[in-house]
């Protein structure tokens, strides 16, 4: 069965500053996509990044970047430059049939 | 249209009332999921659909749960007896393929039984 695991509840980081969060997953796909969604207070999922894991580059997008290592199975996303508006709630998700979320990190961000 | 409309955005309900949340999935959009996302923050995948067929509804609690999505209608998701525990945001969420690709997502219900 396909596993998501997030090991850090919370994580805090000062503005400007860079900060990394965890995820861990397990397949048995050749072939498959993860996914980093952030839950602002309002709720709504919004996909940050999106690696495809035939891909060997990692992906980036403006102050978000993945390290993707395939064969340890671990997908962190970077926050370079980190803004109060990064404050949230962050999910690692892996794609089969269905989106399997991890348990999820809520970033703090600190003036 | 452009986005996923979830209705209503709050719901509450007594114990044993039942409930029914609406989810208007993207135009051209195959599937659609819903999700129970609970206090610990948690998402819980319920059911999903291609088209109006179900596609895996393996997290469904069948005694209770019920779920369609009709031509030309809004896709449903309906509670019968709820219990305190049914307390949670419902997310649903359309992709046009397969959620390989991108999932989007509607703002959700917060449902509250009391």
């Amino acid at each position: 069965a396909q596993t998501v695991t997030q090991s850090q509840p919370e994580m805090s980081v000062q503005e400007a500053e860079t900060v990394t969060l965890s995820c861990t997953y397990d397949t048995s796909e050749s072939d498959y996509y993860l996914f980093w969604y952030k839950q602002p207070p309002s709720r709504q999922m919004i996909l940050v990044i999106r690696q495809e894991a035939y891909k060997q580059q990692n992906a980036t997008e403006n102050r978000f970047s993945v390290n993707f290592q395939k064969a340890a199975k671990s997908f962190s996303l970077k926050i370079s430059d980190s803004q109060l508006g990064d404050a949230a709630m962050y999910f690692c998700a892996s794609p089969t049939d269905k989106l399997i979320f991890g348990t999820g990190t809520r970033l703090q961000v600190f003036p | 249209g452009e986005e996923v409309a979830q209705t209503p955005k709050h719901l509450v309900r007594g114990e044993g009332q039942k409930a029914k949340l609406y989810c208007a999935p993207i135009k051209g959009h195959s599937y659609v999921f819903w999700y129970q996302q609970v206090l610990k923050n948690e998402f819980k995948f319920l059911i999903s659909f291609q088209n109006e067929n179900v596609f895996d509804e393996t997290g469904m609690p069948k005694e209770r749960f019920s779920a369609k999505c009709l031509p030309n209608s809004p896709c449903s998701l309906e509670i019968q007896a709820t219990k305190l525990e049914d307390s949670a945001v419902y997310f649903c969420a359309s992709s046009q393929f397969r959620v390989d690709t991108e999932a989007f997502f509607g703002q959700g219900t917060r449902l509250t039984v009391v």
